[in-house]
């Protein structure tokens, strides 16, 4: 069965700029999970959906959303990218808001 | 929100040597999960936990939910047990539950031949 895949892997964008990654979950997940991950840190939450909608919001700035599709794949938008958006950016799903988690291999995003 | 400290944060092994980390947070959970992150970043799932004690080949895991810690305990570490090792716990917040994960700061364990 495939895990998480997440898209792209590596990502380059300049101050100002906006971005858009994305996340399948396993099949059958229907709640996925967006982490920031800063070198040398644990990650972070972000969001989390479940069944297309919004469960849980960490402490980031409105320049990030996010959504999921009646697939369940999901996307994370990032607007006005700054120096500090630089890091490993990871989707987890679940069975359901509270089951265990997996994580797919993040994508790497750098701010020039 | 709840605080997850991981110690030590720096380990030192020889190959076949065994080792104990800890996980330590402030608050009741309902989800704690054990991950190995490698060093292309890709967290690899340990143990689901909340509770209780699992084993699974030379890696094993207790967590005493009353005692709010839990341990994770590698036996005959072998150098492809390196890298990083994170705690991460899902709480009650407030009155709205959802999955959120909170993460401990790691654990970097190095197995020398």
């Amino acid at each position: 069965d495939a895990g998480v895949t997440q898209s792209p892997t590596h990502l380059i964008k300049t101050r100002g700029q906006h971005v858009t990654l994305r996340c399948s979950p396993i099949s059958g997940h229907k709640s996925v999970s967006w982490y920031q991950q800063v070198l040398g840190q644990g990650p972070q939450f972000i969001f989390q959906y479940y069944e297309k909608e919004e469960r849980g919001r960490g402490n980031f700035p409105d320049r990030f959303s996010a959504r999921q599709f009646p697939n369940y794949s999901s996307e994370l938008n990032v607007n006005a990218l700054l120096l500090g958006d630089s890091a490993l950016y990871l989707c987890a799903s679940s069975l359901t808001s509270y089951n265990e988690q997996f994580f797919g291999p993040g994508t790497r995003l750098t701010v020039l | 929100g709840i605080q997850v400290e991981q110690s030590p944060p720096d380990l030192i092994l020889q190959e076949g040597a065994n080792s104990t980390l800890r996980c330590n947070f402030s608050d009741s959970v309902n989800n704690l999960q054990w991950f190995h992150q490698n060093p292309w970043g890709q967290l690899i799932n340990l143990f689901y936990i909340p509770s209780g004690t699992k084993q699974n080949g030379r890696l094993s895991a207790t967590t005493v939910a009353t005692e709010r810690y839990s341990l994770l305990y590698i036996s005959s570490s072998q150098t492809t047990d390196s890298g990083v090792y994170f705690c991460a716990v899902g709480a009650v917040a407030g009155g709205t539950s959802y999955g959120k994960l909170t993460f401990g700061q790691g654990t970097i364990l190095t197995v020398h031949p």
